[in-house]
């Protein structure tokens, strides 16, 4: 079934550790997010990748970095977990990116952080 | 700064119609979304708007006035499925989404 999975689904993490939220899609996106979702605030941008090889900064993005080596996967790294990180995490992709127009982001279920 | 204004929380009734409103805010403009997102699930894409006007797709449609930097999503017959919030998300310059925090809609019987 096309789509984009993520893993784990949920996790408790304790502070200071290093974790990898893992984003896989297989529609062959060429874009690719990810967002923070927490009570009361719209969702917020982390870092995204237009293309293979590229990467950017978003709206939040201190704490984590990305790498996109390939098409289809779009790993989130904390390297040292704080509970201020603990929320939701989107992973989303979308077949253009870089402003074109309607470019329509899928998301991926979901993983829930806690950081103790 | 960039914002998004939307109402935090609406109740309508089964088989009604309701009207979400949405502001925004943003350094520069190439578009406004709407999703849905029920409870513990990832959003889903709902419209579109570029160009002033309304989209009509359905018991959705979706209004844009640039000039007046507003939107809304009206949702005719409701149905209980339809219970869930719906995120509007502006497009800026950069083309980057800017996400308001949603509206949770609740459809009583």
């Amino acid at each position: 079934i096309a789509g984009i999975t993520q893993a784990p689904t949920s996790q408790i993490l304790a502070a200071g550790r290093r974790m990898t939220l893992r984003c896989t899609q297989d529609m062959r996106h060429n874009a690719m997010y990810w967002y923070r979702q927490d009570l009361g605030l719209g969702l917020r941008l982390i870092h995204y990748s237009n293309t293979a090889g590229t990467t950017g900064k978003g709206e939040v993005p201190d704490g984590y970095s990305v790498s996109r080596a390939n098409t289809d996967d779009f790993p989130l790294t904390l390297a040292s977990a704080v509970p201020s990180q603990t929320s939701v995490y989107f992973c989303a992709s979308s077949p253009a990116g870089g402003g074109k127009g309607l470019d329509e982001q899928f998301f991926g279920p979901g993983t829930r952080l806690t950081v103790l | 700064g960039q914002n998004i204004d939307q109402p935090t929380e609406m109740t309508a009734t089964e088989g009604a119609i309701v009207q979400i409103n949405c502001t925004y805010q943003t350094s520069g403009f190439n578009g406004l979304f709407w999703y849905q997102q029920h409870a513990g699930e990832a959003p889903t894409f709902l419209s579109y708007n570029v160009l002033d006007g309304l989209e009509e797709k359905g018991r959705f449609s979706s209004f844009l006035s640039r000039s007046k930097g507003y939107s809304y999503l009206l949702l005719k017959e409701l149905q209980m499925k339809d219970s869930a919030s719906y995120l509007c998300a502006a497009l800026n310059s950069n083309y980057q989404l800017i996400w308001g925090a949603g509206t949770k809609l609740i459809i009583k019987p």
